[in-house]
């Protein structure tokens, strides 16, 4: 089945610093990604659509200059956090579009980035 | 926007038993598709159903789909304390494919 890997799987910073997080999908092509984040008991939340060659789609409330987002390659999407918070330290999941046939879409999840800033 | 709501919100089951969790949703949608989650993991795709099925399996796992009702359900059968997770879904929707999640329903299976 269709892979999808995400680096680092945790990440701990200070306050002010900005982190990069990348979502590889490893076996297929994924000309869409999408970003979620997930805080402790909670269901996950759609943050950003990323589209490779093209600038991302932000969700209504989510800021696009804090959580930048580059999709560079038909393989990779990188979410960047920049200046983060103690409020930003949540569970972060990309999941790669395949589309295996041309009406239906599935989606495959990465395994997660854990942050936390201090 | 989160369009999905489950209940129960938590469920506690011997293990052999039975675990059946619902799904509704408000808009028109494409597929629906069930998740599992592992405490602090990412998500393991379970089981996609399309808008024009109203029954599939996998497995031990059985999903519904009533569009008439907006509402889908899963059944887990003779569980096993390894079923013991958090389980969501997610709408496709119609136009654009993004999904949308539901709040999820936690499951205990008890040894």
């Amino acid at each position: 089945g269709a892979v999808v890997s995400q680096h680092p799987s945790w990440v701990i910073c200070k306050s002010g610093t900005s982190v990069k997080i990348e979502c590889r999908s490893l076996d297929f092509q994924a000309t869409t990604m999408f970003w979620y984040r997930q805080f402790p008991k909670q269901s996950l939340m759609l943050m950003a659509t990323s589209n490779e060659g093209s600038k991302a789609t932000y969700e209504q409330g989510v800021e696009k200059d804090k959580f930048l987002i580059n999709h560079a390659s038909l393989t990779l999407s990188t979410l960047t956090v920049t200046s983060a918070h103690p409020e930003d330290s949540s569970f972060y999941i990309c999941s790669a579009d395949s589309r295996w046939d041309s009406l239906m879409h599935e989606q495959f999840f990465g395994p997660g980035t854990r942050l936390t800033v201090l | 926007s989160q369009q999905g709501e489950e209940d129960p919100q938590a469920l506690s089951i011997q293990e052999g038993e039975n675990a059946t969790m619902n799904c509704s949703y408000k808009t028109s949608i494409n597929n629906l598709q069930w998740y599992r989650q592992n405490s602090g993991r990412g998500l393991v795709h379970l089981i996609l159903i399309r808008s024009n099925e109203r029954e599939k399996h996998s497995g031990r796992l059985r999903v519904t789909l009533d569009t008439s009702k907006k509402s889908s359900s899963l059944l887990i059968t003779a569980s096993r304390a390894a079923d013991t997770a958090s389980y969501f879904c997610a709408t496709a929707r119609s136009n654009d494919y993004k999904l949308s999640f539901g709040a999820g329903t936690t499951v205990t299976v008890r040894a």
